[in-house]
């Protein structure tokens, strides 16, 4: 069974710009969790998506948003990029729910510069 | 505020020198806690999930125990492919705690 994939993989935008990162869960699975990871804050939640309805949401924002699509597949974007917005994207999949087992993707490494 | 504190920070064994990691939390209701190992560049891989006081799971050198206030996981005569980041989490958000690096030296 093919993993979590996430596009791109590596990304440079330039602040004041918006990106749009994708992701594709594994087969089967409905819940699809995007987290943000940094040197000095850690791992962190964004959102979680179960059948194209938010269903939780991390203390971000309101520049970082999600969607989910009928197959499961889920974007996230970020509009008027802030340096701080620079870290690794991660996108991870589970069966019914974020508290279930989760599996990652490789994430999508994001530069702001 | 629910938290989850990892410790030590960092952690260097030689090859078969078995040792502990811990995740201390305190939630308001426990849903569950999660172990996943994090290797430099790629996305956390899920270890054990552990829902309840005195649960203990294994999966090669790696068992994790839970209490009502921490978990452990310990790694018994580990290998340097057990070197990676340890993440513990709980919950229906994943809260992460920061890691412990984990170096075992040949």
């Amino acid at each position: 069974k093919a993993g979590v994939t996430q596009t791109p993989r590596y990304l440079i935008k330039t602040r004041g710009q918006q990106v749009t990162l994708s992701c594709s869960p594994i087969s089967g699975h409905r819940s699809v969790s995007w987290y943000q990871q940094t040197p000095g804050q850690g791992l962190q939640f964004l959102f979680e998506y179960f059948s194209e309805t938010q269903r939780n949401k991390g203390n971000f924002p309101g520049r970082f948003s999600g969607r989910q699509f009928s197959n499961s597949r889920s974007e996230m974007n970020v509009s008027t990029l802030e340096l701080g917005d620079s870290a690794l994207y991660l996108c991870a999949s589970s069966y019914q729910r974020a508290g279930d087992e989760q599996y990652f993707g490789p994430g999508t490494r994001l530069t702001v510069t | 505020e629910d938290q989850v504190t990892q410790s030590p920070e960092a952690l260097r064994l030689q090859e078969g020198e078995s040792s502990s990691l811990n995740c201390s939390y305190t939630v308001s209701g426990l849903r569950g806690l999660f172990w996943y190992r994090q290797d430099p560049g790629k996305g956390p891989e899920f270890l054990f999930t552990l829902y309840s006081a005195g649960e203990e799971k294994e999966k090669e050198r790696l068992k994790a125990t839970l209490t009502k206030k921490e978990s452990f996981l310990h790694i018994t005569a580990p290998k340097p492919e057990d070197s990676a980041t340890y993440l513990c989490a709980y919950g229906n958000k994943l809260v992460f705690g920061a890691g412990t690096i984990l170096r075992v030296k040949s």
